[in-house]
């Protein structure tokens, strides 16, 4: 079946530095990914939908040039983190759809210390 | 706007079965059910489209009404694998964005 890879599934960064989080449709084409955010025990709340050869759209309260979307290709999407501060701290999940079907990374655990 | 879930938590004890439901105030096209263990990414479960549909595999099954805008899934003859949280996603039919719902965490005990 369809595989959404996620890398890199755990990183540890100093406040104030960025971070690159990989998002990968490994066997179908997406011109459409999806980046989510989740808390501990909370739901999955969606920062932004990422398409294609055109500009992210991001969900209301999330800052477009903290949390900087690339989706360069059929096949990848970026999220990066700028200016980590603790409070990044995350789960971050990324989903693409196959049709009738939305698969998730893995998962990426951001600890910005 | 989120769905909503129901219950927030269930306790079981292998063998027994369990409902948790979702229900959204707005038109669906389809709904999405996740299990997701701690600290893993959700996995899918099944999708319900538009139509009022039934779907079931092994001891699992799910079922969408469409026009209460609900969707229920049903869990019987619980196994200790089936803990998790389950996370119900709906779509709009805006763009496959799926808004999820806060999650029902269930437990299966010995």
């Amino acid at each position: 079946g369809a595989v959404v890879s996620q890398h890199p599934s755990r990183v540890i960064c100093k406040s104030g530095t960025s971070v690159k989080i990989e998002c990968r449709s490994l066997d179908f084409q997406a011109t459409t990914m999806f980046w989510y955010r989740q808390f501990p025990k909370k739901s999955l709340m969606l920062m932004a939908t990422s398409n294609e050869g055109s500009k992210a759209t991001y969900e209301q309260g999330v800052e477009k040039d903290k949390f900087l979307i690339n989706h360069a290709s059929l096949t990848l999407s970026t999220l990066t983190v700028t200016s980590a501060h603790p409070e990044d701290s995350s789960f971050y999940i990324c989903s693409a759809r196959d049709p009738g079907q939305t698969f998730f990374g893995q998962g990426t655990r951001l600890t910005v210390v | 706007q989120q769905p909503v879930q129901s219950p927030q938590a269930v306790i079981l004890r292998e063998g027994e079965d369990a409902v948790i439901n979702c229900s959204s105030s707005k038109a669906l096209y389809s709904v999405h059910w996740y299990r997701q263990k701690h600290g893993e990414a959700p996995v899918f479960l099944m999708i319900l489209l538009k139509g009022g549909e039934q779907k079931g595999h092994d001891k699992i099954s799910a079922s969408f009404n469409e026009k209460k805008q609900q969707s229920s899934l049903y869990l019987t003859a619980s196994q200790l694998s089936y803990s998790g949280t389950y996370f119900c996603g709906t779509d709009g039919g805006s763009n496959y964005k799926l808004t999820f719902g806060k999650g029902t965490l269930l437990t299966v005990n010995p």
